[in-house]
């Protein structure tokens, strides 16, 4: 069981690229997210979603495009990447609501991300 | 790991001794708190639980102690190894909807070495 696989695990962007980060989980979970993790800060979400098809944003949603085609992926997009958006980013996944029916959020390994 | 930085409160522990690490939370209204440990290069694990109805949860080699009067919340390892150091946060949800998972605020973290 793979649980939550991000790719790739680092990545060098310059200023202005794009590029996708890659999420898939293999549990058949409804709930994924995407989070950012900065030097002397928490985890803050990006987007989040509930299932295919269905997508919300979270606390810092700016420059960050997400879809939900199907319950195993979750791609996040920069679309014009910036140096504020150097950060090692993490998925999650869930079988449903945290504090409900002891679901617990599983998290990939990471991707760090330099953009220059 | 590797992505929170110089600013982190740290914690060094004698192997085999016990450790307690604590963690301040904000919101009065937060009814589920999560422990987690996050190992150099990784991802979040989860590690253990508590309801704001409980004031204390047991695990394997863990407990957390919930205080709601003070909003304080800690986690005790008994025993430690040298597999324990990492760096520790604590998270909370606040009661109410929490559709997607958005709710869930991480702390910082504390990171705690072992010393053999």
């Amino acid at each position: 069981n793979a649980g939550v696989t991000q790719t790739p695990k680092f990545q060098v962007l310059k200023t202005g690229q794009s590029m996708t980060l890659q999420c898939a989980q293999d549990m058949n979970h409804e709930y994924m997210s995407w989070y950012r993790q900065d030097p002397g800060m928490g985890l803050r979400l990006i987007h989040y979603s509930v299932g295919a098809g269905i997508t919300d944003q979270g606390e810092v949603p700016n420059g960050y495009n997400v879809s939900r085609s199907t319950t195993e992926d979750f791609p996040l997009r920069l679309l014009s990447a910036a140096p504020s958006q150097t950060s090692v980013y993490f998925c999650a996944s869930s079988y449903g609501p945290l504090a409900l029916a002891k679901n617990i959020q599983y998290f990939g390994a990471g991707t760090r991300l330099s953009v220059l | 790991g590797e992505s929170v930085g110089l600013h982190l409160p740290t914690l060094s522990v004698q192997e085999g001794d016990n450790s307690i690490i604590n963690c301040a939370y904000s919101n009065s209204a937060s009814d589920y708190f999560i422990w987690y440990k996050q190992e150099s290069g990784k991802g979040p694990q989860f590690i253990i639980d508590i309801r704001s109805n409980m004031d204390k949860r047991q695990g394997q080699r863990v407990t957390v102690l919930l205080n709601k009067t003070v909003k304080h919340l800690s986690l005790q390892i008994a025993a430690t190894q040298p597999g324990d150091s990492a760096v520790y946060f604590c998270a909370e949800v606040p009661s109410g909807f929490n559709f997607g998972n958005e709710k869930l605020t991480f702390g910082t973290g504390t990171r705690l070495t072992i010393i053999p």
